[in-house]
């Protein structure tokens, strides 16, 4: 089954402690990307990547880092989290390398207190 | 950071009637404007991309014009069933995906 799955779907942390969200897709995408929804404000991109080795901002990038080792693979990564990164985040990916219609997986809700 | 803007906010029809919103966004360095479908406690769902001037795109009964000229796109719904009920958002694109906040559709049996 084509699809874009994320690890974890839950994850309360504290203040500082790092950690990683997962995102792969099966679909043997090129563009791959990270959202944040918060209410209101829709979806705000945080960071994306055309293919391996390619990655940009996107317009919410502080606080993040992300990678593009395999072209399946484009983990989120928060080093020193903090509340105001609370929030529901998103994966999503497209063929081809310039954004076609966005697969999203199923979402991230992470709080940070 | 682009401004890409829907309106109205939010909107209640009643079932079997016809209704349609906006999406406003940058005139200049149009590439695509992707319109999704986002049920509650789900993932938001393509429905169109579209790239052309005088676009119009149509999926059921949803579908969708483009009017890059002056920086606008409207969806349309046509019969409004209960199940259309969902927050419609537009995307901009320029290779960066600008999202607006939504409509959000309820329809009213």
């Amino acid at each position: 089954e084509a699809q874009v799955t994320q690890n974890p779907r839950y994850l309360i942390t504290v203040t500082g402690k790092k950690l990683t969200v997962t995102c792969s897709q099966n679909m043997n995408h090129e563009y791959m990307s990270w959202y944040r929804q918060d209410p209101g404000l829709g979806l705000r991109q945080i960071y994306y990547s055309m293919n391996v080795e390619v990655t940009d901002k996107g317009d919410v990038p502080e606080g993040y880092k992300v990678s593009r080792k395999e072209k399946r693979n484009f983990p989120l990564i928060l080093e020193s989290p903090s509340p105001n990164q609370t929030s529901l985040y998103f994966c999503a990916s497209s063929f081809p390398y310039n954004p076609g219609e966005q697969y999203f997986g199923p979402g991230t809700r992470l709080t940070v207190t | 950071i682009l401004n890409v803007e829907q309106s109205p906010q939010s909107l209640h029809v009643q079932e079997g009637d016809s209704t349609n919103f906006t999406c406003s966004f940058p005139s200049s360095n149009f590439y695509a404007l992707h319109w999704y479908r986002w049920e509650t406690a789900k993932s938001p769902e393509a429905l169109f991309v579209m790239t052309l001037n005088g676009d119009e795109k149509k999926k059921g009964r949803i579908s969708a014009t483009l009017n890059t000229k002056e920086g606008y796109s409207y969806l349309y719904i046509k019969g409004s069933q209960p199940e259309d009920s969902a927050t419609y958002l537009c995307a901009f694109n320029d290779y960066k995906l600008s999202f607006g906040a939504g409509t959000t559709v309820t329809v009213r049996a």
